[in-house]
């Protein structure tokens, strides 16, 4: 079973505007962890950000953990055509990832 | 340092036949996961293994699905009688430690179609 949802599901930008994109979850959790999908092959893994933290940064990537609210969110500043993809959050409790539906974007040249 | 591969990168089969779905992790990362994702769903969790033994295979659908990691690196996703339903891409994953504190590396998948 799905643990979250993104939201949107599918998100349509320019390049160089930032994309965001949120996760929902239902149960409490350890980490947090954003991963981009290619062509619907694997999956490269972007940030972890614990329960303990509220922030974490990784060059164009911002995401935030409001454990509170059970979301996350995952900012990508000034876009390119190479950031097409799917995006999935996936929660960690007891060892395994539980993912949610994903959000597909696409950066138009 | 290499990352996850699996093997083959894609497989097609006919219904009822037997599947063996193949993982090398990363060298040195002691946890082990199997994934698989339809198309356009995100992955759903199989099993898990933390060594050589099974920890979590609350995942696995039924048991025509079988996974072995019997020196605690190589792993074998096992599929038995396989159904038109099976056809997904199986996602295989490793981490240094059990994921409640780190990193899941993935590896490109199988793609697994039974006609």
């Amino acid at each position: 079973s799905q643990q979250g949802e993104e939201d949107p599901q599918a998100l349509s930008i320019q390049e160089g505007e930032n994309a965001t994109m949120n996760c929902s979850y239902k149960t409490s959790i350890n980490n947090l962890q954003w991963y981009r999908q290619n062509s619907g092959r694997g999956l490269v893994h972007l940030i972890l950000i614990r329960s303990n933290e509220r922030e974490k940064h990784s060059g164009r990537l911002r995401v935030t953990l409001d454990t509170s609210k059970k979301s996350s969110s995952l900012l990508i500043t000034a876009s390119r055509a190479a950031d097409t993809a799917s995006y999935f959050c996936g929660t960690v409790n007891t060892g395994k990832l539980i993912f949610g539906q994903g959000t597909t974007l696409q950066v138009k040249p | 340092g290499a990352g996850v591969s699996q093997t083959p990168s894609n497989k097609v089969t006919e219904k009822g036949k037997y599947v063996e779905l193949r993982c090398d992790p990363i060298s040195g990362h002691t946890a082990l996961y199997w994934y698989r994702q339809s198309l356009g769903q995100g992955p759903e969790f199989l099993i898990y293994f933390q060594g050589t033994g099974a920890a979590d295979d609350s995942g696995l659908p039924n048991d025509r699905f079988f996974a072995v990691r019997p020196e605690g690196s190589v792993s074998t996703l096992k599929i038995q009688r396989t159904e038109r339903g099976d056809s997904a891409v199986y996602l295989c994953a490793s981490s240094l430690r059990p994921s409640s504190t780190d990193t899941q590396y993935f590896g490109p998948g199988t793609r697994l179609t039974v006609l």
